[in-house]
């Protein structure tokens, strides 16, 4: 009964290739968002997104971007993948009207880039 | 801008010794605060938050506004705390959390 599901968890890769990572959330929130977690485990925000507004950290290449078909889902769409991209990648949801700011995380997905 | 300081890139202390967790946040309005752990090959998920003034797992944390501080404490580790912990923000109209870098705690037997 997974709250927030990723797929896939690992990937390994080519640069120059494009590539997807999807997630789903069954919580009924109305908020998710994308984390990058570095090697150094610092963790990131790339993306918050509702079905009213998307943010975008400023700093995030335009080669990602983020599609929501619906509030369930937000998936992540890399283009022209990088070395410096290797990174596992964590979806997340929350529920703004609710308790404020408790997020609740996917399992991460390990991406490699060769 | 709303930014979060964790001073200690990694922690170790030996079982039954007490741990702190440091801290420190930058925000000029009111913040909400919380810890996040990861265990390893798991998720993050949430420890506490400051509102709910709640112990967790022997866990408590204390938000000290005079100091901008929101340290972790626990005053006997478990070899089963070891993990990364990461203090969060969230802000007045914003609730997207602004992460630490993380804490490593190890815990030795």
């Amino acid at each position: 009964d997974t709250a927030v599901s990723q797929t896939p968890k690992y990937l390994v890769t080519q640069m120059g290739n494009d590539k997807s990572i999807k997630c789903e959330q069954n919580l009924g929130h109305d908020t998710m968002y994308w984390y990058k977690q570095d090697s150094k485990k610092f963790l990131k925000i790339m993306f918050s997104y509702n079905n009213k507004e998307l943010i975008i950290n400023e700093t995030v290449p335009n080669r990602f971007s983020p599609k929501s078909p619906d509030k369930a889902h937000l998936n992540l769409h890399i283009n022209s993948l990088e070395l410096g991209d290797s990174a596992v990648y964590f979806c997340a949801s929350s529920q703004r009207g609710g308790s404020t700011g408790e997020l609740f995380f996917g399992e991460g997905s390990r991406l490699t880039v060769l | 801008a709303q930014r979060v300081t964790q001073p200690e890139k990694l922690l170790s202390v030996f079982k039954g010794a007490p741990v702190e967790l440091k801290c420190n946040y930058s925000y000029s309005g009111s913040p909400e605060l919380f810890w996040y752990v990861q265990y390893s090959r798991q998720r993050l998920q949430l420890l506490l938050r400051h509102i709910s003034r709640e112990s967790i797992k022997g866990f408590t944390a204390d938000l000290n506004k005079g100091e901008t501080s929101f340290h972790l404490k626990k005053p006997f580790a478990q070899e089963e705390d070891s993990a990364m912990y990461y203090c969060a923000l969230s802000g007045g109209g914003s609730y997207i959390p602004t992460f630490g870098r993380g804490t490593s705690l190890i815990v030795h037997p």
